[in-house]
């Protein structure tokens, strides 16, 4: 079974500020795929990345970073200079020969003016 | 604007009702979704239709009864639900469920309120 931890329920900073989210997996399969995804108050969720497990190279998007570690299981995320638009609730999720996606509970980021 | 539109954005019915959920997706995609969503929890996998055909029914209890008439849309019929099964209902699709390196594109939801 395939399971996703992120520690931090909730999160708050102040505008400008750089914020890590962490995503934590755990699975038997040597093939599988790590996402992102950002859900704003409007509920949809939206796609942020995907990552396979051979690819352990660290991404960069604009504002948004991703650092992928097979030897710690972790697939970090930072916003750096956060605005108030970076509010909403972000999951990881992770993606194996099941083919369900299987969602982190969830961390709520609040980025305050 | 998202790809996959669902529609009605906000349902409330009675127990005793039948209603329908509607989903579109117009990007030629394979698999398609349903998920439900509580207050601060992620999505739950309900169902999976893979090629017009259910190939993945997660436990889910009759009162929900869902159906694929052709490839770009999803319908999910309610019927005799109850205070717990409100939720947020989220609809999504990917190009092929086996394709599972492709990420599943999702609605804006449906808000259901069950009185």
């Amino acid at each position: 079974a395939q399971k996703v931890t992120q520690a931090q329920t909730e999160i708050s900073v102040v505008e400008k500020e750089d914020v890590t989210l962490d995503c934590v997996y755990e699975t038997r399969d040597t093939t599988y795929y790590l996402f992102w995804y950002k859900q704003p108050p409007s509920g949809e969720l939206v796609f942020l990345i995907r990552r396979n497990s051979f690819d352990e190279q660290n991404e960069i998007s604009g504002r948004y970073s991703w650092n992928f570690q097979k030897s710690t299981s972790s697939f970090n995320f930072t916003i750096t200079a956060s605005q108030v638009v970076d509010s909403a609730v972000y999951f990881c999720a992770i993606q194996g020969g099941s083919e369900k996606l299987v969602f982190g509970k969830g961390t709520k980021l609040t980025v305050n003016p | 604007d998202t790809e996959v539109t669902q529609t009605p954005k906000h349902l409330v019915m009675g127990m005793t009702n039948k209603k329908s959920l509607k989903c579109e997706q117009h990007m030629g995609h394979r698999a398609m979704y349903w998920y439900k969503q509580k207050a601060k929890k992620p999505p739950e996998l309900m169902f999976v239709y893979s090629y017009e055909k259910l190939s993945i029914n997660e436990s889910v209890p009759s009162r929900f009864s869902p159906e694929c008439p052709n490839s770009s849309l999803l319908n999910l019929h309610l019927h005799a639900l109850q205070p717990e099964d409100s939720a947020l209902y989220l609809c999504a699709s990917s190009p092929g469920q086996t394709y599972s390196n492709q990420p599943q594109h999702f609605g804006d939801g449906t808000r259901l309120s069950i009185l």
